[in-house]
């Protein structure tokens, strides 16, 4: 299994720009995650999915948007790119049979997106 | 859920147990403690977790206090390869909007 994949691994925007972060996993996990890491912080949850068709926001939503087409994929929209957008974004899933939860997320390798 | 509370940085010498130290005073009874690490910029990796019993597992031991106000995370012969920043966590299970890691502890293992 190749886990979580995700594409670019870096990236330059200008303001204003848009661009798509693609991410993918091969585990069947049911849910999946994106989050974004300023530099010296820890990670902060931009947009979570419980399966597929089904999105929800997190703690940094503004200026992101999802959509969870298949189990497999989960893009992250950026419009209209902000210096404040500069950070590293990470993607992850983790798999609960019983729907009331997961224990482990998996992380994929991280995207260096700069805005300037 | 509740917040966390750990030292920025610490030293090992290789081969040494690390102690991990994280303060969850504020922590509620259907809370569990996660540990994750982050070696590098890499993603996160999951290392443990535990609810209120000690719990072991080929990377770690997660020790809770009784009154699980606080737990340590414990590397039991550290090696080069496990420096890195150790985050802990404490949410409710099936609380998938809030699952913060704070700035955790660097943990420098040196020869």
């Amino acid at each position: 299994n190749a886990g979580v994949t995700q594409t670019p691994k870096f990236r330059i925007l200008k303001i204003g720009q848009s661009m798509t972060l693609q991410c993918a996993q091969d585990m069947n996990h049911n849910y999946m995650y994106w989050y974004r890491q300023d530099p010296g912080m820890g990670l902060k949850l931009i947009y979570y999915s419980v399966g597929a068709g089904i999105t929800d926001k997190g703690e940094v939503p503004n200026g992101y948007n999802v959509s969870r087409s298949t189990t497999e994929d989960f893009p992250l929209r950026l419009e209209l790119a902000a210096p404040s957008q500069t950070s590293v974004y990470f993607c992850a899933s983790s798999y609960s049979p019983s729907g009331l939860g997961f224990y482990e997320q998996y992380f994929g390798p991280g995207t260096r997106l700069t805005v300037t | 859920d509740a917040k966390t509370t750990q030292p920025p940085s610490m030293d090992c010498a290789e081969g040494r147990a690390a102690n991990l130290p994280c303060n969850h005073s504020t922590i509620s009874g259907n809370e569990y403690v996660y540990w994750y690490r982050q070696i590098h910029s890499q993603g996160p990796q999951y290392i443990i977790h535990g609810l209120k019993n000690n719990e072991t597992n080929e990377m770690a031991s997660l020790i809770i206090t009784e009154d699980r106000k606080s737990s340590t995370l414990i590397l039991p012969h550290a090696t080069l390869r496990d420096t890195a920043v150790y985050y802990c966590i404490v949410r409710v299970v099936h609380n998938f909007n809030k699952f913060y890691f704070g700035s955790g502890t660097k943990l420098n293992v040196k020869p």
